[in-house]
């Protein structure tokens, strides 16, 4: 069975850092690229990054953009979100979830969806 | 303000047929494929429609999508209780950076 797992979230306080990590099982993971979305308190879903298989290809969203890392271990199964500088619009669940191919593409969707992983800035 | 437009919220009694729409852009809709994501509540994002009209194994054909330009559809027949749910339409768009996905701010479904 595909699963996804995060853990990483907590409370910080603006201005800190926090690393968010995502476990991967039931498929082979160098394949296929991973996403991370997010979900402000009862809002709707926010797009933050993106990493190809390989690692080698990696975009952002503007809002996070030179101050969210994403990378992945592809030996650990996991894929990682740094996170630094963090403000208070950041509060959110975020979610990892799978692309459906090796590179980034829209085509297939986002096929599994974590559980997710509740991020809060606040002081 | 989602780059994607849905209604906020669409209501019908069990066994009806509910649509929801989305509305974009030539830069994302009108140039990328759509996919549709049903969140139940207290749960997590699940995939409903992928590639514009294509359902994932396990998603019952009561559900079904349709693009045409620059925008997007999505149709639930026979409704039942447990649709109760929030509906994201996404996409990638073109003029932001690469592989840059966009939603849609989210349907609220009533089931009366």
């Amino acid at each position: 069975e595909v699963q996804l797992l995060e853990s990483g979230g907590g409370l910080v306080q603006p201005g800190g850092s926090l690393r968010l990590s995502c476990a991967a099982s039931g498929f082979t993971f160098s394949n296929f690229a991973m996403n991370w979305v997010r979900q402000a308190p009862g809002k709707g879903l926010e797009w933050v990054s993106v990493i190809s298989g390989s690692g080698g290809r990696t975009y952002y969203a503007d809002s996070v953009k030179g101050r969210f890392t994403i990378s992945r271990d592809n030996s650990k199964n996991t894929v990682y979100l740094q996170m630094t500088s963090l403000r208070a619009e950041d509060t959110a669940v975020y979610y990892c979830a799978k692309g459906e191919f090796v590179v980034p593409a829209v085509m297939g969707g986002m096929g599994v969806w974590g559980q997710g992983t509740t991020v809060t800035v606040s002081s | 303000q989602s780059v994607l437009t849905q209604p906020p919220s669409v209501s019908a009694a069990p066994g009806q047929t509910v649509t929801i729409s989305c509305s974009g852009s030539s830069s994302n809709i009108g140039n990328n494929y759509v996919s549709w994501y049903q969140q139940l509540p207290g749960t997590a994002p699940k995939l409903l429609i992928y590639d514009n009209d294509k359902r994932p194994s396990g998603i019952p054909d009561r559900f079904s999508a349709s693009k045409s330009g620059t925008s997007a559809t999505l149709a639930i027949i026979g409704l039942q209780t447990g649709d109760e749910a929030d509906y994201f339409c996404g996409t990638c768009d073109d003029s932001l950076s690469a592989a840059h996905w966009v939603f849609g701010g989210g349907t609220k479904l009533t089931v009366l």
